[in-house]
């Protein structure tokens, strides 16, 4: 069955960097576009980044943009989240996400990882 | 971008119960690409409903969605214990994807 398996979350000071991974098993990793969601303690969920099924094309939201970067490795089956200038409202659980749907289709996220904590506090 | 406002914010309800949770958006969602997700405790979020009123593999029958536009509904017809979590609901159909603050449904 799909799996996806997040890491990399921890503490870290203000304005330090990160990378986020997540090990993606149990489906075709090079035919799902691919997403981080994070959640910060007490709100609701937030949309992150996009990686397209086949890694051509990202997007991100506008409070991140500039600051992260999503990436995937085809060969690993893993999508990564390079975070960079990092501030105390990037707190959150990040969770690696995956579409329902092939090929680029407009879809809904059907599974979802356990996700991996980050804090940013001095 | 698409705001997804959600209400009530709290539900207090008793098992075998219906209930009926609200979405708005704030323009109109784009092929009603709108879903809903169930946020238990300690748990990832589970994909319940998309589409607008498609349910998702393994989600019980007493699970239904509604609605087009800019207005859309969940509804549980008869509550078990576990339905006790927190719902979502989210459009996909203009970028960003937006999600609504959350609905909690407690006993």
């Amino acid at each position: 069955q799909v799996q996806l398996v997040e890491s990399g979350g921890g503490v870290v000071q203000p304005g330090r960097s990160l990378r986020l991974s997540c090990a993606a098993s149990g489906f075709n990793f090079n035919t799902y576009g691919m997403h981080w969601v994070r959640q910060a303690p007490g709100k609701g969920l937030e949309w992150v980044a996009v990686s397209a099924y086949d890694g051509s094309n990202t997007h991100y939201a506008e409070s991140v943009r500039g600051r992260f970067t999503i990436s995937r490795d085809k060969s690993e089956n893993t999508l990564y989240l390079q975070i960079n200038s990092l501030r105390p409202e990037d707190t959150a659980l990040y969770y690696c996400v995956k579409d329902l749907r092939a090929y680029g289709r407009t879809a809904p996220f059907d599974n979802w990882g356990q996700g991996t904590l980050v804090t940013v506090s001095s | 971008e698409i705001v997804l406002t959600q209400s009530p914010g709290t539900l207090s309800m008793s098992p075998g119960e219906r209930v009926a949770l609200s979405c708005r958006a704030s323009q109109s969602v784009f092929g009603n690409y709108l879903a809903w997700y169930q946020k238990r405790p300690d748990q990832a979020p589970r994909l319940l409903i998309y589409d607008a009123s498609k349910r998702a593999t393994g989600v019980p029958d007493r699970f239904s969605g509604s609605g087009s536009g800019t207005d859309f509904t969940l509804t549980i017809s008869r509550l078990e214990p576990e339905d006790f979590a927190v719902y979502s609901c989210q459009q996909y159909g203009s970028s960003p994807p937006t999600f609504g603050q959350g609905t909690k449904v407690e006993i």
